[in-house]
């Protein structure tokens, strides 16, 4: 059965911190990896990761994908306070109907 | 740009009930997805629309059931509502179709459904 699994399942830092979240899958016919940040209620989209692109960055977060380990990180640098959130990660698989499959998630909470 | 928008925000339901939510894509969005969140998981997908046509399913019984209609909106309907039904019901939509192209799903702010 196809599966995301997330880790660790939740972290506390503080202000300034940098952070690594974990995710690793095992979903047959891999199309991508996506990973969301969702505050109160609609995950926000961070970056989508595909064959053709293992790397991205945008500000202080960045995040690759490591094909032949079946993985992904998730990086923040300095953090702040309205990093605060549960952090999604999920996988398309090829021909299922545009199925994201999601891990647990990562509650991250930074303290002032 | 309009996001993606779901109504109603909460529901209050009693067992064996009926609930209907509803779903408006993003503009230009011609496919909705749907997901269930429980309490401390991750969203589990439940079905996807494309062009009024369910194009793919997860593993939830046939009391989920769902429409798309001609402007991209979605219902989502479940009958015979269950205790274990209560969750954050999420809605997201994208610009899909096109074959090898990737298109990132869009997440409403989701109906928090409880079932007493």
């Amino acid at each position: 059965e196809d599966k995301v699994v997330q880790s660790p399942l939740s972290l506390v830092v503080h202000e300034g911190d940098t952070v690594t979240l974990n995710c690793s899958y095992e979903v047959t016919n891999f199309r991508s990896l996506l990973w969301y940040k969702q505050e109160k209620k609609a995950p926000t989209f961070l970056f989508m990761l595909t064959s053709s692109g293992i790397e991205k960055k945008s500000g202080r977060l960045s995040s690759i994908l490591d094909k032949k380990e079946l993985s992904s990180i998730l990086n923040i640098t300095a953090t702040q306070t309205g990093d605060s959130a549960i952090y999604l990660c999920a996988v398309e698989p090829y021909n299922q109907g545009g199925k994201l499959i999601f891990g647990q998630g990562t509650e991250l909470s930074v303290k002032p | 740009e309009t996001g993606v928008t779901q109504s109603p925000t909460h529901l209050i339901k009693t067992r064996g009930q009926q609930v209907t939510l509803r779903c408006s894509s993003q503009s230009g969005h011609n496919t909705v997805s749907w997901y269930q969140q429980a309490l401390g998981q991750g969203p589990q997908f439940i079905f996807q629309y494309y062009r009024e046509e369910e194009n793919g399913r997860g593993n939830f019984p046939p009391r989920f059931s769902g429409l798309q209609f001609p402007n991209y909106s979605s219902e989502l309907n479940v009958n015979a509502l269950e205790l274990d039904d209560s969750a954050l019901y999420l809605c997201a939509s994208t610009s899909g179709g096109l074959a090898g192209q990737y298109n990132e799903q869009f997440f409403g702010p989701g109906t928090r459904l409880t079932v007493l």
